[in-house]
């Protein structure tokens, strides 16, 4: 089934640590996001990316770094994770245009 | 800068009763606008978008809003509400004079009382 692979689908990672997260879609959309979740702030905007080897800062892109080497994956990096990265993280893309965006499962990450 | 305000992080209607979920927009030109529906422990999916032309807009599962340019508004709503709309409701903007940023609400939790 087509669609958005976000992986890993949780981890607890230790303060300090450089943690990749991954995300692949085989919609061939141009467009793909990065977003956290957090109790009572809804969904914001970490990073986007409008087409292959093209990103954008966000809402609170501080501490996150992205990449676009294709068309397919979209990896949200933390270079050094702190505890208030504890969220759950959802990669979405879309076709673009303005298009709906279409959501991966998310990734619960702990930072202790 | 696009923004949404969501009124009510929380809304309790009874089984059979309307159901009115209020998203009010910024946007320096006219927006996209996206209503998506989470349930617990899963992604977000689309319930209905407005683009250009026909204000009012159906989605899936009975629901509707409405684009209302004069009031910067674009409330959801639903005639009956049964058990399974309990979730959480998010209304979304997208800049049409800017890139493909989508800017999301602090999201609504609808409970749905017996």
């Amino acid at each position: 089934i087509a669609g958005i692979t976000q992986a890993p689908t949780s981890q607890i990672l230790a303060a300090g640590r450089r943690m990749t997260l991954r995300c692949t879609q085989d919609m061939r959309h141009n467009a793909m996001y990065w977003y956290r979740q957090d109790l009572g702030l809804g969904l914001r905007l970490i990073h986007y990316s409008n087409t292959a080897g093209t990103t954008g800062k966000g809402e609170v892109p501080d501490g996150y770094s992205v990449s676009r080497a294709n068309t397919d994956d979209f990896p949200l990096t933390l270079a050094s994770a702190v505890p208030s990265q504890t969220s759950v993280y959802f990669c979405a893309s879309s076709p673009g245009g303005h298009t709906e965006a279409f959501f991966g499962q998310g990734t619960r990450l702990t930072v202790v | 800068a696009q923004s949404v305000t969501q009124l009510g992080s929380h809304v309790s209607v009874s089984e059979g009763a309307l159901v009115l979920l209020r998203c009010n927009y910024s946007s320096s030109v006219p927006p996209y606008l996206f209503w998506y529906v989470q349930y617990p422990n899963q992604g977000l999916q689309l319930l209905l978008k407005y683009t250009t032309g026909a204000t009012l807009v159906k989605g899936i599962n009975g629901f509707e809003a409405e684009f209302k340019k004069s009031e910067t508004s674009f409330h959801l709503t639903k005639p009956s509400a049964h058990m399974s709309d309990a979730a959480e409701y998010f209304c979304a903007v997208s800049d049409r004079a800017r890139d493909d940023k989508i800017i999301f609400g602090k999201g609504t939790r609808l409970h749905i009382l017996p």
